[in-house]
């Protein structure tokens, strides 16, 4: 079964440099979600989508921002990148908002980004 | 507080054993309760949901869930070496309805 697709799977940038995510959620799934996990800690709500709207924020930097497009794809953007934005990001779908009962949630394999 | 809190560990199980893991959460409005297992540099894939108080039983997983003293747990039987991962308890809440929120994780560890 199709999978959520992250790409790319690393990325090294430095400092003040500017990255761009790109999450390909599960076909029919409408809602996707961005999570940020730095080692050893837990995954971090960034910001979520649902039809292509912002649903939710989470502690989503203002130097980050993102979208999700007519094809339910979604980029996250990051602009001025610092050495704490080095982290794990991960992408999840799902086919509906999370709170209704059955909707599960699926990840992707994540994007790991270094800032040097 | 954090919204949802588990003991970091590390949980030291012998294989075979029956691994306990715990979870509160603050929220009273919560409604949806997950269990997350995530080896070190892997995505987290979802072991359980469980959506009203009692248990729910999948294969050698059990979820119990207690609404009234926001709680949450998850039971291992028969565990496993493969079993050894952290394991991720995430809450939605009626508030925030299109986002789950994560605890900080429980790592167990299955000794052979």
């Amino acid at each position: 079964a199709a999978g959520v697709i992250q790409s790319p799977r690393h990325l090294i940038k430095e400092k003040r440099e500017t990255a761009t995510l790109k999450c390909y959620p599960i076909p029919r799934h409408d809602t996707v979600y961005w999570y940020q996990q730095g080692p050893g800690q837990d995954p971090q709500f960034l910001i979520s989508f649902y039809e292509k709207m912002q649903s939710d924020k989470g502690s989503i930097p203002d130097r980050f921002s993102a979208q999700q497009f007519s094809d339910y794809h979604s980029e996250l953007n990051m602009s001025s990148l610092e050495l704490g934005d080095s982290a794990l990001y991960f992408c999840a779908s799902s086919l509906g908002t999370a709170i209704l009962s059955g909707n599960t949630i699926y990840f992707g394999e994540g994007s790991w980004l270094t800032v040097v | 507080q954090k919204e949802v809190e588990q003991n970091s560990g590390p949980l030291s199980v012998p294989e075979g054993a029956i691994a306990s893991l715990n979870c509160t959460y603050s929220d009273r409005g919560s409604q949806s309760f997950f269990w997350y297992r995530q080896y070190s540099g892997k995505s987290p894939e979802l072991i359980m949901s469980i959506y009203s108080n009692g248990d729910k039983e999948d294969g050698r997983f059990t979820a119990q869930l207690n609404k009234a003293s926001q709680y949450v747990s998850l039971l291992i039987r028969d565990s496993q070496p493969s079993d050894s991962a952290t394991y991720l308890c995430a809450v939605c809440t009626e508030s925030s309805a299109s986002k789950i929120i994560f605890g900080s994780g429980t790592r167990l560890s299955i000794r052979p």
